[in-house]
Formats: structure tokens, C-alpha cells, sequence
């Protein structure tokens, strides 16, 4: 169990510009989740997914916005044409196959990113 | 709609004092379970407790006691005889019964000086 592994660690780039940021589960985790903290605030949840398919999203996910998970393993979430208000640290999260909702996620360290 | 709320923004004690921190949540579903996640600078959330809703047992580990009280909808915390190394921000949060989203409070900042 090597846990949850978010890269890059900060990110700073332009306003307008692509941004993509991967995140690696913990091996055999099925379940895969994104959120967003922002300065001084609990995390918010962006979006789900359950192997390759995106099951949840959140409407704080903006059509800039896109996650993928293509084969089931890691996760690329890509911001097109940042913006300032999209300065945040981006959490990734995992559960194991099978877990119930009382199951606990277990978080990256998180990418942060700095638009300027 | 579900809701966390943790009021306390921070709280700063010596070391070896007691500490509590406040959690409450609103949700109108029968089945929902109530999560507590510390963030040490590092960023990343470590899990440290959940409760069901069907469950007002409270539960010590080591040092970490918690409270449920379902018929004030609080979730509080306590850390006996805190240490420099529980400086870290601890967040409440609630998830409901078929829903993936774990719903989080603002945290509260603790900081244990020596």
C-alpha cells in the first residue's frame, strides 16, 4: 500500500491556460474521487468515478473542466483556460472495490495550483 | 441539503491541555455516516474515525475520544493531553447512504504550542 500519489505537487501557470494534473490510487482501489479545497475551507467534491466510468459529478465542475480515468487505473483531471477563482489544492482519493459508504477515502497529497 | 458546520474557526492550547472540537451536521436522511479527517501541513488528509447514524456508541482510542449525539446532530472531538504533533486542521464530514459525495466542514485549525 503505497497511498495515494498526486502529481504535480504545485502547478503555477498563466491565466488561459491548459492545465492537467494525475493522480495514481492505491493499487486495486476501483473507486476514485476528485475534490477542491480552497484557502481556509473544507474539501468539495468534483466528481466520482467507479473503474473507467465517471458516475458523479459535481455542477462546481465547469465545462472547463474534464476528469478521465481511461482504463480504470490513474485519473487526469484537466482545467482548460484557467482562471484565478481556480486557484485551489486538488485532492484525489481512492476506496477499495466493494467498500460501503461508511468506508473511509484515502487522500493524495494533492496538487496545488497557483493561476496568475 | 446536507450540511457540516464546525463554528470553531481556531483553537490554540499548551501542550498536555484538553481540547474539544465541535462538529454539527444536518441531513434529513435516516442512514448517513460521520467522518473525522486531520490535515497536517502536509496536505494530506488522514482518516481518523467514522460513526453510523444507527451506532451513538462513543469511542476512545488512545488519546482520541469522540462524542455522538444524534439528538443534537453533533460529532465532537477530543484530544486528551494534546501534543505539538496534533497541530494539524481537523475537519468533520457526512456522508449519506448511496451517495459517494463525503460532505466536509471548514475545519477547525488546531495549534498546540509547548
Amino acid at each position: 500500500d503505497t497511498g495515494v500519489s498526486q502529481n504535480p505537487r504545485h502547478k503555477i501557470t498563466k491565466r488561459g491556460q491548459n492545465v492537467t494534473f494525475r493522480c495514481d490510487p492505491i493499487s486495486e482501489h476501483n473507486r476514485l474521487y476528485w475534490y477542491r479545497q480552497t484557502l481556509g475551507q473544507g474539501p468539495e467534491f468534483l466528481t466520482y468515478f467507479q473503474n473507467e466510468a465517471q458516475l458523479e459529478k459535481s455542477r462546481l465542475l465547469s465545462d472547463r473542466f474534464s476528469a478521465e480515468r481511461p482504463k480504470g487505473s490513474f485519473s487526469t483531471l484537466e482545467i482548460q483556460r484557467t482562471e484565478q477563482g481556480d486557484s485551489a489544492m486538488y485532492l484525489c482519493a481512492s476506496s477499495p472495490r466493494d467498500s460501503s459508504y461508511n468506508s473511509p477515502l484515502h487522500f493524495g497529497n494533492g496538487t496545488r495550483l497557483t493561476v496568475t | 441539503a446536507q450540511k457540516v458546520t464546525q463554528a470553531q474557526t481556531e483553537i490554540s492550547v499548551v501542550e498536555k491541555e484538553d481540547v474539544t472540537l465541535d462538529c454539527v451536521y444536518e441531513t434529513r436522511d435516516t442512514t448517513y455516516y460521520l467522518f473525522w479527517y486531520k490535515q497536517p501541513p502536509s496536505g494530506e488528509l488522514v482518516f481518523l474515525i467514522r460513526r453510523n447514524s444507527f451506532d451513538e456508541q462513543n469511542e476512545i482510542s488512545g488519546r482520541y475520544s469522540w462524542n455522538f449525539q444524534k439528538s443534537t446532530s453533533s460529532f465532537n472531538f477530543t484530544i486528551t493531553a494534546s501534543q505539538v504533533v496534533d497541530s494539524a486542521v481537523y475537519f468533520c464530514a457526512l456522508r449519506s447512504a448511496g451517495f459517494q459525495k463525503l460532505v466536509f466542514g471548514t475545519g477547525t485549525r488546531l495549534l498546540v504550542s509547548p
